[in-house]
C-alpha cells in the first residue's frame, strides 16, 4: 500500500526554538496533506490542511503564525513549530491519500515533540 | 456537523475474552467509517473500514458493521490476544482524506 513517511519520530527542543517536521508521500503524489495533533489521552484533532502550491487552511483555534505549514511539492509537506513552548509538547501526525474520494488516508508514523 | 463518539476506556480483558468497543457517529451525507489502531510508540494503522451502509469491515479477527439506522460502527473480536493491546480509534471521513476521530479506547489484554 501507499506509504507516508514522517520525520523525525522524536524530537526534544528547548523553549523558544523552532522545530520542523517533515511528511513525505513515498509512492504517490499528494495535493493535499493533513496535520493532526494528539494530546495525552485524547484523540487526534485536525490542525490544518496543507495544500500544494497554496496556503494551508487552519482549523479554528490553531495559530497559523505558530504552526507554519509549507507544501512546496506534491510529495512533501512540512510543519514548523515556531518559538516552541512546553505546552506545544504533543504527538503530531500527518496523513495523505493518493485519491480524492472514498478511500482511506495513509498516516505517517508521527512525531513526539517534547519542549523543555 | 461531523463527529464520532467512542466508548471510553481503558478496557482491560483477559486473553481469549470477547471484545466490543462501541462507536456512534454524526455526519452529513454518507461517510466512510474506519477503525484505526495505534500500538505503543507507533503511528496509526488502518484496521478496517466500511464505505456504505450494511458493509462489514474485517481484519485480523476484528469486525465492524456499518449500521446506518443506528449510526454505529461497533468494533468486535471474538477472542483477544495480548498482542491486541493498543489504542483503538473510530473515525469517519466524507472525502477520504480528512478524518474525524473518536477519543480512542485503550485496550489492555492480560495473559
Amino acid at each position: 500500500g501507499a506509504v507516508v513517511s514522517q520525520h523525525p519520530s522524536r524530537v526534544i527542543c528547548k523553549s523558544g526554538t523552532s522545530v520542523k517536521i517533515e511528511c513525505r508521500s513515498l509512492d504517490f503524489q499528494a495535493t493535499t496533506m493533513f496535520w493532526y495533533r494528539q494530546f495525552p489521552k485524547q484523540s487526534l484533532m485536525l490542525m490544518a490542511t496543507s495544500n500544494e502550491g497554496s496556503k494551508a487552511t487552519y482549523e479554528q483555534g490553531v495559530e497559523k503564525d505558530k504552526f507554519l505549514i509549507n507544501h512546496a511539492s506534491l510529495t512533501l509537506s512540512t510543519l514548523t513549530v515556531t518559538s516552541a513552548h512546553p505546552e506545544d509538547s504533543s504527538f503530531y501526525i500527518c496523513s495523505a491519500g493518493p485519491r480524492v474520494t472514498n478511500t482511506e488516508a495513509f498516516f505517517g508514523q508521527g512525531t513526539r515533540l517534547t519542549v523543555v | 456537523g461531523n463527529s464520532v463518539t467512542q466508548m471510553e476506556g481503558p478496557v482491560t480483558l483477559s486473553e481469549e475474552a470477547f471484545l466490543t468497543i462501541n462507536c456512534t457517529y454524526t455526519a452529513t451525507g454518507y461517510p466512510s467509517l474506519f477503525w484505526y489502531v495505534q500500538y505503543p510508540g507507533e503511528g496509526l494503522q488502518l484496521l478496517l473500514k466500511a464505505t456504505k451502509a450494511d458493509d462489514k469491515g474485517s481484519n485480523k479477527g476484528f469486525e465492524a458493521t456499518y449500521r446506518k439506522e443506528t449510526t454505529s460502527f461497533h468494533l468486535e473480536k471474538g477472542s483477544v490476544q495480548v498482542s491486541d493491546s493498543a489504542v483503538y480509534f473510530c473515525a469517519l471521513s466524507r472525502t477520504g482524506n480528512q478524518f474525524y476521530f473518536g477519543t480512542g479506547t485503550s485496550l489492555t489484554v492480560i495473559p
